[in-house]
Parts: structure tokens; C-alpha cells; sequence
């Protein structure tokens, strides 16, 4: 399973694009990248799914480039609502084994 | 459309004690995996279970068993709990048939071992 290395902590402020990156070097043919949010004390909220290119769906887009290797999640227009713990995770999902890393943790500020 | 349920919420434990978190799994999903998060921690994944077989498993002693019903529902069991064992524990479903197998999480049992 592929591992995933994303920066610790990220700060935004309302209003503004927020990129965070994921790098997944050894992803195999067959995996997904997903993103989830999470809030304190509550389950992973799925984000958005991608294989390859660029996927849209209405809270935000995930870019990734050919090579699979990296991909950015993007969200627009951050709110305060937005400060959670953001992981990017690999596989395949058949084995629903995700290995989920420290993840990244964004703090939006007015 | 329910998503993943999870009970119960919040649970208090005695050292040594059993105890059994349920799980009904997103409609249209057949697969469950279980998850422990400790405070500040990503979750860690416990097991999966498929056609009511556990078909993976992490790192976890044999105090942590499971089971799947024909409904597709789950449980956990862990046995014999220890301080170390409070932490939330996460329902995760997804559907084979789906491309992508897209999982799905809960909200997750608070579990507080004393």
C-alpha cells in the first residue's frame, strides 16, 4: 500500500484558495486518491476521488498530474467552518485498508 | 440515504471488561472495515470484513475480534480491555461493485476505559 507524505499544518484565511499537496510515490495502477476531512471527535468525511487529470465536485477540485506520483486538493474560498485535519490516502479500496497518515491540519482565520 | 451508523456514542469501560460497538454499514455497501483512533492520532485500521469472513487484518491483538451478519451489519468485540484501548473507534463501509470502492466512515464510538 502506498504511503503518503503531506505537510503537518497549513493557515489560510477566510475567503482565500487553499492547496494542500500529497505526495504518493509508489502508488500502484489500480489506486484511487482520496480526500477526507475531519473534525474533531467526528469520522473522516469523504472530500472528493480521483485517478487521474482533474475531478470537480461542488466543495472542491483535485488536480493530478500524469505521472500519478503527487496530487493537491483544492478548496475554494476557505471559511472558518473549513479548520479541520485534511488526509490524503491511497488504494484501491477493495481491501478497505487505507493507511491514514498525520494528515494535514488547516487552520482558516478571519 | 443512511450513511454509515455506529452505536453507541459514547461507552465507559472498566479495565478488563468486554465490549461490542455495532456498525450498519452505508445502504447498497457490502464491505465493513473497522478502525481505533487515538487523541491526535490517524486511524489505524483494525480489520475488514466481507461475505461475513474477516478478510484483513492490521496489527492488532486477538482481544479484537469482529463479526459481519447477513445485513451486511458489524461488530467489534475487544476483550479484556486494557487503559490503552480508549479511542474512537470508526465504522468504515464501501461496495465492491463501486469503481473506485469509495469508503465511507461514521461518526464513530467514543470509547473511555477506566
Amino acid at each position: 500500500l502506498a504511503k503518503t507524505t503531506q505537510p503537518i499544518s497549513m493557515d489560510s484565511y477566510e475567503g482565500q484558495e487553499v492547496n494542500i499537496t500529497c505526495s504518493h510515490n509508489n502508488i500502484a495502477t489500480n489506486d484511487y486518491i482520496t480526500w477526507y476531512q475531519q473534525f474533531p471527535s467526528q469520522g473522516p468525511r469523504f472530500i472528493i476521488q480521483g485517478y487521474k487529470t482533474k475531478v470537480t465536485n461542488e466543495v472542491a477540485s483535485l488536480f493530478i498530474p500524469a505521472d500519478r506520483k503527487s496530487s493537491t486538493l483544492s478548496l475554494p474560498r476557505v471559511s472558518l467552518s473549513d479548520t479541520a485535519v485534511y488526509y490524503c490516502l491511497v488504494g484501491d479500496g477493495a481491501g478497505g485498508k487505507l493507511i491514514f497518515g498525520q494528515g494535514t491540519e488547516l487552520s482558516v482565520k478571519p | 440515504d443512511a450513511g454509515v451508523t455506529q452505536s453507541p456514542t459514547h461507552l465507559i469501560k472498566t479495565r478488563g471488561q468486554q465490549v461490542t460497538l455495532r456498525c450498519s454499514p452505508k445502504s447498497g455497501h457490502d464491505t465493513v472495515s473497522w478502525y481505533q483512533q487515538a487523541l491526535g492520532q490517524g486511524p489505524q485500521f483494525i480489520f475488514q470484513y466481507y461475505e461475513e469472513e474477516e478478510r484483513q487484518r492490521g496489527n492488532f491483538p486477538d482481544r479484537f475480534s469482529g463479526h459481519q451478519f447477513p445485513n451486511y451489519s458489524s461488530e467489534l468485540n475487544v476483550n479484556a480491555l486494557l487503559l490503552g484501548d480508549s479511542a474512537l473507534y470508526l465504522c468504515a463501509s464501501n461496495s465492491r461493485r463501486d469503481t473506485g470502492n469509495t469508503i465511507y466512515f461514521g461518526e464513530g464510538s467514543w470509547l473511555t476505559v477506566v
